[in-house]
């Protein structure tokens, strides 16, 4: 049982520049979202999926895009990177909503310079 | 979503209880108290959630107030490898998003 794994772990983007952060979960949960960590801050929610083929806004979702096609991955998409957007992504994977814990993964390190 | 308050900081000593707090007065009847903690550089960690009754896990405990208003995690022997930060979340039972603030951060002395 791997959890969440995401790739790749650190990235260095120039402004302008695309990537896809990918993120796969192999525990069958329904639930998946992916999160930003600023320095010295909490996670801000950019994008979540309740299932195979939906999505919706967090709280940050600018310059971001989602896709569900399956229920193990939810890649998080990246257009014309800006430095703001340097940050670390975190992915997680929920199976309920009444309680439960979230199992995340171990974050990707982005800096675009 | 209800809100928390949760000290900057705290220390402790290794092998000593730990009682870190939490104050929700905007909890809701079907809210229920989360608590994460991230070890540096590290993904968040899910330490135990409860909603009106004590609860109890390998991890740790959490006590919460008879009027819910407030709650407690408590590590009964805190090592080194507990120093992380500390978050105490509010999740409505329809609601599957967490939101996190800054949390506690736990340093444990040698």
């Amino acid at each position: 049982n791997a959890g969440v794994t995401q790739t790749p772990k650190f990235r260095i983007l120039k402004i302008g520049q695309s990537m896809t952060l990918q993120c796969a979960q192999d525990m069958n949960h329904n639930y998946m979202y992916w999160y930003r960590q600023d320095p010295g801050m909490g996670l801000k929610l950019i994008y979540y999926s309740v299932g195979a083929g939906i999505t919706d806004k967090g709280e940050v979702p600018n310059g971001y895009n989602v896709s569900r096609s399956t229920t193990e991955d939810f890649p998080l998409r990246l257009e014309l990177a800006a430095p703001s957007q340097t940050s670390v992504y975190f992915c997680a994977s929920s199976y309920s909503i009444q309680g439960g814990g979230y199992t995340f993964g171990s974050g990707t390190r982005l800096t675009v310079v | 979503d209800a809100k928390t308050t949760q000290p900057n900081s705290m220390e402790s000593n290794e092998e000593e209880p730990v009682h870190l707090p939490c104050n929700h007065s905007t909890i809701s009847g079907t809210d229920y108290i989360h608590w994460y903690r991230q070890l540096p550089s590290q993904g968040p960690e899910y330490v135990i959630h409860g909603l009106t009754s004590n609860v109890n896990n390998r991890m740790a405990s959490l006590a919460i107030a008879e009027d819910r208003k407030s709650s407690t995690l408590i590590l009964h022997r805190a090592t080194l490898r507990d120093a992380a930060v500390y978050y105490c979340i509010l999740r409505s039972g329809s609601n599957y998003k967490l939101t996190f603030g800054k949390g506690t951060l736990l340093t444990v002395n040698p």
